[in-house]
């Protein structure tokens, strides 16, 4: 089974401060690295899914970095706000379609 | 657009009684996939359909058998409850073309009397 692990567990930050947690995977057979936002009582929802080396995405005030040959990816969210609070997964891919999930970082937001 | 649908929500059962989790999309996506969360564990994988007529065990199959029925639909059975079963299961499906996200139903909440 091929670990994808997930740093902190959990973390509490100030509303307005920012932010971020790392994933790392094994660098070999990489084929994707996916986030996906989730909240209490709800379904995963996908952020981003990130192939390249190199590769940045945003979506909003939320960005994510890749790096493959390393075998991480770091998620940054700028000027948090009490929406944030979640559990953040992320998942890879190693060569198939299977996804190997972390087990995530709570993110709580301190009003 | 429902996205992908699970029922039940919620189920309560008595050790070794039989249950179906149905889960059903409606994407056209031919991947689909069953999971596990248990606290602290993260998303488990249980089995998988790669394509309709095809399944496959991810890492925790045992006490689990599944069915793909069509292409919209891939339902999760457990023949026997055990208390160990107790968790919340969520459904997802995939585009497999490219590299995209999967897309999860809202669960459903088992308990294991």
């Amino acid at each position: 089974i091929l670990n994808v692990e997930q740093s902190p567990q959990s973390l509490h930050v100030q509303e307005g401060d920012s932010t971020n947690f790392t994933c790392s995977f094994p660098s070999s057979n990489f084929y994707a690295l996916h986030w996906y936002r989730w909240e209490t009582a709800k379904s995963p929802e996908a952020l981003f899914v990130m192939t390249l080396n190199g590769d940045e995405k945003k979506k909003g005030r939320i960005s994510a970095t890749l790096n493959t040959k390393e075998g991480y990816s770091y998620l940054y969210i700028k000027g948090s706000q009490p929406e944030d609070s979640a559990t953040y997964l992320c998942a890879s891919n190693f060569g198939n379609e299977k996804l190997t999930f972390g087990t995530g970082t709570r993110l709580t937001i301190i009003p | 657009n429902a996205g992908v649908t699970q029922t039940p929500k919620f189920q309560v059962l008595k050790t070794g009684q039989s249950m179906t989790l149905q889960c059903a999309q409606d994407m056209n996506h031919n991947s689909m996939y069953w999971y596990r969360q248990d606290p602290g564990m993260g998303l488990r994988l249980i089995y998988y359909s790669a394509s309709e007529g095809t399944t496959d065990k991810g890492e925790v199959p045992n006490g689990y058998n599944v069915s793909r029925l069509n292409k919209r639909e891939f339902s999760l059975r457990l023949e026997s409850a055990a208390p160990s079963q107790t968790s919340v299961y969520f459904c997802a499906s995939h585009e497999a073309r490219g590299y995209q996200p999967q897309h999860f139903g809202d669960g459903t909440r088992l308990s294991i009397l």
